[in-house]
């Protein structure tokens, strides 16, 4: 079975801290695949990141940043110089592959960015 | 691309009543959808998978006779919350796959379902 653990609840930062979001998970598979969504107070969900298990190259996108560490089974988002708008849910998800896939989601970090 | 939308984003409903929520691919063909329930400051959890033209596949502890999953093509889902309770208030989110990408889900923007 699979597993996605975000220990962190809530995290607040005054506006332009660096922030980091962690994630570890679990899986017995050998290919997966590893996503962060965005949640803002609407509700709708938004899609950050897709990696997959081969590709452990970090990735930074504008203020966003990920790293990705096989050896520690963690997939951790750093943003930098925070912004109000950042505040919002944050969710680490794993999915395996095949037709029977399904994607397991992390409780969910709340970051408030205060400004 | 691949956009997701679903229908209504918010309802109240009386308790004892049926609502059917809609969840259609604009822009895709998805033979597979997902609905998801998310209670208030939790996260996502799978209510069932639903395949076109098959059977809905439920996880366990979701109540199949309440929860009724209609997948008729390969652009729409249903999901009808019968005989609603107060306790089945909550965001309903639903997402869809392409034929064959197994790994990308897209979703819907969800909704809002009271229930009085």
């Amino acid at each position: 079975a699979q597993k996605v653990t975000q220990a962190q609840t809530e995290i607040s930062v005054v506006e332009k801290e660096d922030v980091t979001l962690d994630c570890v998970y679990e899986t017995r598979d050998t290919t997966y695949y590893l996503f962060w969504y965005k949640q803002p107070p609407s509700g709708e969900l938004v899609f950050l990141i897709r990696r997959n298990s081969f590709d452990e190259q970090n990735e930074i996108s504008g203020r966003y940043s990920w790293n990705f560490q096989k050896s520690t089974s963690s997939f951790n988002f750093t943003i930098t110089a925070s912004q109000v708008v950042d505040s919002a849910v944050y969710f680490c998800a794993l999915s395996e592959t095949g037709a029977n896939s399904k994607l397991t989601f992390g409780k969910g970090i709340t970051l408030s960015v205060r400004p | 691309g691949a956009v997701v939308s679903q229908h209504p984003s918010r309802v109240i409903c009386k308790s004892g009543t049926s609502v059917k929520i809609e969840c259609r691919s604009l822009d895709f063909q998805a033979t597979t959808m997902f609905w998801y329930r998310q209670f208030p400051k939790q996260s996502l959890m799978l209510m069932a998978t639903s395949n076109e033209g098959s059977k809905a596949t439920y996880e366990q502890g979701v109540e199949k006779d309440k929860f009724l999953i209609n997948h008729a093509s390969l652009t729409l889902s249903t999901l009808t919350v019968t005989s609603a309770h107060p306790e089945d208030s909550s965001f309903y989110i639903c997402s869809a796959r392409l034929a064959g990408v197994f790994y990308e889900q897209y979703f819907g923007p969800g909704t809002r379902l009271t229930v009085t």
